[in-house]
């Protein structure tokens, strides 16, 4: 059974700093993984997808990686800002069923 | 549709009440997932639907919860004699035949409240 384990739960920076989301899965026989990001009382946007033969998606200041083989996603966030805080929230797609992690909830501060 | 759409976007029940929530995916997506948020925690998978193969229901937490989908249209859940644990945010997500390269797309979700 596929785990994903998304670390740390709570990360709190400063406006401006640069950061690190870290997420692990069990199983690498994966399709995609995707990133997505919640914000509270709100639905889930998805800002990056990897595909399984990607190693890697910019979008704007967000990068994500996926190492397959190791089982690790990382989603980094360039000069974070106040407008970033979220929780944020990692989901592989294998077989039929995508499996999310528990999240990161982000709070940048100005 | 633009997007997948949830409705209601909010609904508050008595305890014992049936509830229908309904997912509107976008068209032509063949994959249908209803998901369970409860306050502060995780996604709780519940049910998923693929074109017009049986759905896999090994999520739903008991018999009081079911869930319809006509081929790739409307999908509702339904919640009978509702309790106050089965307060949550009830999310809906719908993905093309080639979800490995678009990945899904989720609705904004149902508020439910038990009381």
């Amino acid at each position: 059974k596929q785990e994903v384990t998304q670390i740390p739960a709570a990360l709190s920076v400063p406006e401006g700093e640069n950061l690190v989301l870290n997420c692990s899965f069990t199983d690498s026989a994966i399709y995609n993984l995707q990133w997505f990001r919640q914000d509270p009382g709100k639905g889930l946007t998805s800002p990056l997808l990897i595909q399984s033969s990607q190693r890697e998606q910019t979008s704007g200041r967000l990068n994500a990686s996926l190492d397959k083989s190791s089982g690790r996603s990382t989603l980094y966030i360039a000069a974070s800002q106040p407008g970033d805080s979220a929780t944020y929230l990692c989901a592989v797609y294998a077989g039929n069923m995508l499996t999310f992690g528990g999240g990161t909830r982000l709070m940048v501060k100005p | 549709g633009a997007g997948v759409s949830q409705s209601p976007s909010n609904k508050v029940t008595e305890k014992g009440k049936d509830v229908e929530l309904r997912c509107d995916p976008i068209s032509g997506h063949t994959a249908l997932y209803w998901y369970r948020q409860r306050l502060g925690q995780g996604l709780e998978f519940l049910i998923y639907f693929q074109g017009n193969s049986a759905p896999d229901k090994s999520g739903l937490p008991s018999d009081r919860f079911s869930a319809e989908r006509t081929g790739e249209s409307v999908s509702t859940l339904t919640i009978q004699r509702t309790q106050q644990e089965d307060s949550a945010v009830y999310l809906c997500a719908s993905s093309p035949s080639n979800r490995a390269v678009y990945g899904y797309t989720f609705g904004s979700g149902t508020r439910l409240t038990v009381v």
